[in-house]
Protein backbone atom coordinates (compact mmCIF):
# COMPACT_ATOMS: atom_id res chain seq x y z
CA UNK A 1 0.00 0.00 0.00
CA UNK A 2 1.40 3.50 -1.11
CA UNK A 3 1.47 6.10 1.95
CA UNK A 4 0.62 9.85 2.14
CA UNK A 5 2.99 10.89 -0.24
CA UNK A 6 3.91 14.75 -0.52
CA UNK A 7 5.52 17.09 -2.53
CA UNK A 8 7.41 18.85 -2.89
CA UNK A 9 10.09 18.10 -0.16
CA UNK A 10 11.34 21.20 0.25
CA UNK A 11 10.92 24.66 -1.17
CA UNK A 12 12.65 28.19 -0.94
CA UNK A 13 10.97 31.04 -2.49
CA UNK A 14 10.91 34.62 -1.94
CA UNK A 15 8.61 36.48 0.00
CA UNK A 16 5.69 37.56 -2.03
CA UNK A 17 5.77 34.87 -4.30
CA UNK A 18 3.09 31.79 -4.65
CA UNK A 19 3.74 28.42 -3.70
CA UNK A 20 1.91 25.14 -3.84
CA UNK A 21 2.08 22.40 -1.58
CA UNK A 22 0.24 18.75 -2.95
CA UNK A 23 -0.54 15.91 -0.94
CA UNK A 24 -1.95 12.82 -2.19
CA UNK A 25 -3.01 10.38 0.71
CA UNK A 26 -3.86 6.86 0.70
CA UNK A 27 -6.15 5.50 -1.35
CA UNK A 28 -9.37 5.43 -0.03
CA UNK A 29 -8.67 7.39 2.90
CA UNK A 30 -11.75 9.72 3.20
CA UNK A 31 -9.89 12.50 5.72
CA UNK A 32 -7.40 14.62 5.15
CA UNK A 33 -5.52 16.88 7.34
CA UNK A 34 -3.51 19.35 6.75
CA UNK A 35 -0.80 20.43 9.66
CA UNK A 36 2.08 22.65 10.15
CA UNK A 37 5.43 23.16 12.14
CA UNK A 38 7.50 25.70 12.88
CA UNK A 39 10.26 25.93 14.41
CA UNK A 40 10.35 23.49 16.50
CA UNK A 41 7.07 24.43 18.33
CA UNK A 42 3.79 22.21 18.58
CA UNK A 43 2.50 20.40 14.87
CA UNK A 44 -0.38 22.85 14.30
CA UNK A 45 -3.63 22.04 12.78
CA UNK A 46 -4.54 23.85 9.73
CA UNK A 47 -7.74 21.86 8.37
CA UNK A 48 -9.38 18.74 7.79
CA UNK A 49 -11.26 17.37 4.62
CA UNK A 50 -13.52 14.77 4.19
CA UNK A 51 -13.56 13.75 1.24
CA UNK A 52 -14.00 16.85 -1.05
CA UNK A 53 -15.44 18.88 1.80
CA UNK A 54 -13.87 20.87 3.99
CA UNK A 55 -14.96 19.68 7.46
CA UNK A 56 -12.86 22.32 10.24
CA UNK A 57 -10.61 24.89 8.41
CA UNK A 58 -10.50 26.44 11.70
CA UNK A 59 -6.45 26.56 11.90
CA UNK A 60 -6.20 28.18 8.92
CA UNK A 61 -3.62 31.37 9.47
CA UNK A 62 -5.68 33.72 6.94
CA UNK A 63 -6.95 34.30 3.58
CA UNK A 64 -3.73 33.87 2.14
CA UNK A 65 -4.07 29.98 2.41
CA UNK A 66 -6.31 27.98 0.24
CA UNK A 67 -6.54 24.27 0.33
CA UNK A 68 -8.71 22.56 -2.01
CA UNK A 69 -9.45 18.80 -2.45
CA UNK A 70 -10.20 17.98 -6.01
CA UNK A 71 -12.77 15.22 -6.33
CA UNK A 72 -11.93 14.01 -2.91
CA UNK A 73 -8.69 12.45 -3.62
CA UNK A 74 -5.29 14.93 -4.02
CA UNK A 75 -5.19 17.97 -1.98
CA UNK A 76 -3.32 21.33 -2.69
CA UNK A 77 -2.28 24.03 0.30
CA UNK A 78 -1.18 27.18 -1.54
CA UNK A 79 0.06 30.44 0.32
CA UNK A 80 -0.21 33.34 -1.60
CA UNK A 81 1.05 35.63 -1.23
CA UNK A 82 3.80 33.61 0.95
CA UNK A 83 5.57 35.88 4.03
CA UNK A 84 8.53 35.38 6.50
CA UNK A 85 6.35 33.55 9.01
CA UNK A 86 4.91 30.62 6.49
CA UNK A 87 8.46 29.08 6.91
CA UNK A 88 8.01 25.63 8.62
CA UNK A 89 7.35 21.91 7.71
CA UNK A 90 3.77 21.50 6.48
CA UNK A 91 2.32 17.46 7.16
CA UNK A 92 -0.08 16.11 5.40
CA UNK A 93 -1.82 13.30 6.93
CA UNK A 94 -4.92 11.14 6.28
CA UNK A 95 -7.33 8.18 7.88
CA UNK A 96 -9.85 6.15 7.01
CA UNK A 97 -13.61 6.39 8.24
CA UNK A 98 -13.22 8.58 11.91
CA UNK A 99 -9.33 9.51 13.59
CA UNK A 100 -9.45 6.85 16.22
CA UNK A 101 -7.49 4.58 13.52
CA UNK A 102 -4.34 7.30 13.99
CA UNK A 103 -3.49 9.10 11.05
CA UNK A 104 -0.72 8.09 8.25
CA UNK A 105 1.77 11.24 8.04
CA UNK A 106 3.41 11.78 4.81
CA UNK A 107 7.02 13.28 4.95
CA UNK A 108 6.72 17.01 4.90
CA UNK A 109 7.40 19.59 2.71
CA UNK A 110 9.91 21.99 4.26
CA UNK A 111 9.28 25.42 3.27
CA UNK A 112 11.53 28.49 3.70
CA UNK A 113 10.50 31.74 2.76
CA UNK A 114 13.16 34.46 2.66
CA UNK B 1 -10.09 23.22 23.84
CA UNK B 2 -7.87 20.70 24.26
CA UNK B 3 -4.22 21.11 25.15
CA UNK B 4 -0.73 18.85 25.33
CA UNK B 5 2.56 19.36 27.39
CA UNK B 6 5.40 17.55 26.92
CA UNK B 7 7.62 18.15 29.75
CA UNK B 8 10.91 17.79 28.54
CA UNK B 9 12.27 18.91 25.21
CA UNK B 10 15.04 16.86 24.88
CA UNK B 11 16.21 13.70 26.56
CA UNK B 12 19.65 12.25 26.16
CA UNK B 13 20.71 8.55 27.22
CA UNK B 14 23.14 5.53 26.98
CA UNK B 15 21.64 2.94 25.37
CA UNK B 16 20.02 -0.06 27.14
CA UNK B 17 18.81 2.38 30.02
CA UNK B 18 14.99 3.01 30.55
CA UNK B 19 13.50 5.93 29.41
CA UNK B 20 10.32 8.05 30.03
CA UNK B 21 8.88 10.69 28.39
CA UNK B 22 6.57 12.79 29.93
CA UNK B 23 3.09 13.70 28.52
CA UNK B 24 0.52 15.34 29.92
CA UNK B 25 -3.01 16.84 28.61
CA UNK B 26 -5.90 18.84 29.79
CA UNK B 27 -9.18 18.57 28.36
CA UNK B 28 -12.78 19.21 29.69
CA UNK B 29 -14.16 15.69 27.90
CA UNK B 30 -12.92 12.22 27.29
CA UNK B 31 -10.17 12.35 24.78
CA UNK B 32 -7.86 9.45 23.32
CA UNK B 33 -4.46 9.55 23.51
CA UNK B 34 -1.85 8.26 21.21
CA UNK B 35 2.43 8.43 20.95
CA UNK B 36 3.94 9.28 17.41
CA UNK B 37 7.33 9.19 16.27
CA UNK B 38 9.68 11.05 13.55
CA UNK B 39 12.74 9.69 12.58
CA UNK B 40 15.25 11.91 10.86
CA UNK B 41 13.46 13.07 6.94
CA UNK B 42 10.60 10.95 7.70
CA UNK B 43 6.95 11.40 8.48
CA UNK B 44 5.50 10.65 11.55
CA UNK B 45 4.51 7.35 12.51
CA UNK B 46 1.69 6.31 15.25
CA UNK B 47 3.71 4.36 18.02
CA UNK B 48 0.40 3.62 20.37
CA UNK B 49 -2.56 4.72 20.94
CA UNK B 50 -5.44 4.77 23.90
CA UNK B 51 -8.76 4.45 23.61
CA UNK B 52 -10.30 2.47 26.31
CA UNK B 53 -9.78 -0.29 28.42
CA UNK B 54 -6.27 -1.23 29.83
CA UNK B 55 -4.46 1.93 31.18
CA UNK B 56 -1.16 0.04 29.76
CA UNK B 57 -1.22 0.19 26.49
CA UNK B 58 2.01 -1.45 24.48
CA UNK B 59 3.68 -0.04 20.89
CA UNK B 60 5.44 -0.82 18.58
CA UNK B 61 9.03 -1.41 18.68
CA UNK B 62 8.89 -2.25 22.60
CA UNK B 63 7.54 0.96 23.26
CA UNK B 64 4.41 0.80 26.15
CA UNK B 65 2.36 4.06 28.09
CA UNK B 66 0.29 4.35 30.81
CA UNK B 67 -2.89 6.57 30.96
CA UNK B 68 -3.74 8.26 34.47
CA UNK B 69 -6.76 10.08 34.55
CA UNK B 70 -6.32 11.18 37.61
CA UNK B 71 -2.98 13.06 36.69
CA UNK B 72 -4.03 13.70 33.21
CA UNK B 73 -1.03 12.12 32.48
CA UNK B 74 0.37 9.77 29.15
CA UNK B 75 3.87 9.24 29.82
CA UNK B 76 5.88 6.93 26.92
CA UNK B 77 8.46 4.51 28.26
CA UNK B 78 10.98 1.77 27.13
CA UNK B 79 12.52 -0.24 29.35
CA UNK B 80 16.12 -0.41 27.70
CA UNK B 81 16.51 1.88 24.70
CA UNK B 82 18.44 1.10 21.59
CA UNK B 83 20.31 4.05 18.97
CA UNK B 84 17.63 2.92 16.51
CA UNK B 85 15.49 4.53 18.92
CA UNK B 86 17.10 7.97 18.35
CA UNK B 87 14.09 10.27 17.40
CA UNK B 88 11.41 12.60 18.01
CA UNK B 89 8.19 11.42 20.12
CA UNK B 90 4.81 13.61 19.95
CA UNK B 91 2.28 12.87 22.37
CA UNK B 92 -1.19 13.72 20.85
CA UNK B 93 -4.96 14.23 22.27
CA UNK B 94 -8.54 13.74 20.37
CA UNK B 95 -11.61 14.67 21.84
CA UNK B 96 -13.94 11.24 21.48
CA UNK B 97 -16.32 13.40 19.71
CA UNK B 98 -14.13 15.34 17.31
CA UNK B 99 -11.64 14.67 14.38
CA UNK B 100 -8.65 17.40 15.13
CA UNK B 101 -5.90 16.24 16.53
CA UNK B 102 -3.64 18.11 18.78
CA UNK B 103 -0.27 17.36 18.85
CA UNK B 104 2.49 18.41 21.62
CA UNK B 105 5.71 20.30 20.84
CA UNK B 106 7.53 16.98 20.71
CA UNK B 107 10.37 15.41 22.89
CA UNK B 108 13.82 14.67 20.93
CA UNK B 109 15.25 11.35 22.59
CA UNK B 110 18.85 11.22 22.16
CA UNK B 111 20.65 7.36 22.21
CA UNK B 112 23.96 7.55 23.26
CA UNK B 113 26.30 4.76 23.03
Amino acid sequence: EAGVTQFPSHSVIEKGQTVTLRCDPISGHDNLYWYRRVMGKEIKFLLHFVKESKQDESGMPNNRFLAERTGGTYSTLKVQPAELEDSGVYFCASSPSGSLYGYTFGSGTRLTVV
Amino acid sequence: AQSVTQLDSQVPVFEEAPVELRCNYSSSVSVYLFWYVQYPNQGLQLLLKYLSGSTLVKGINGFEAEFNKSQTSFHLRKPSVHISDTAEYFCAVLNTGGFKTIFGAGTRLFVKA
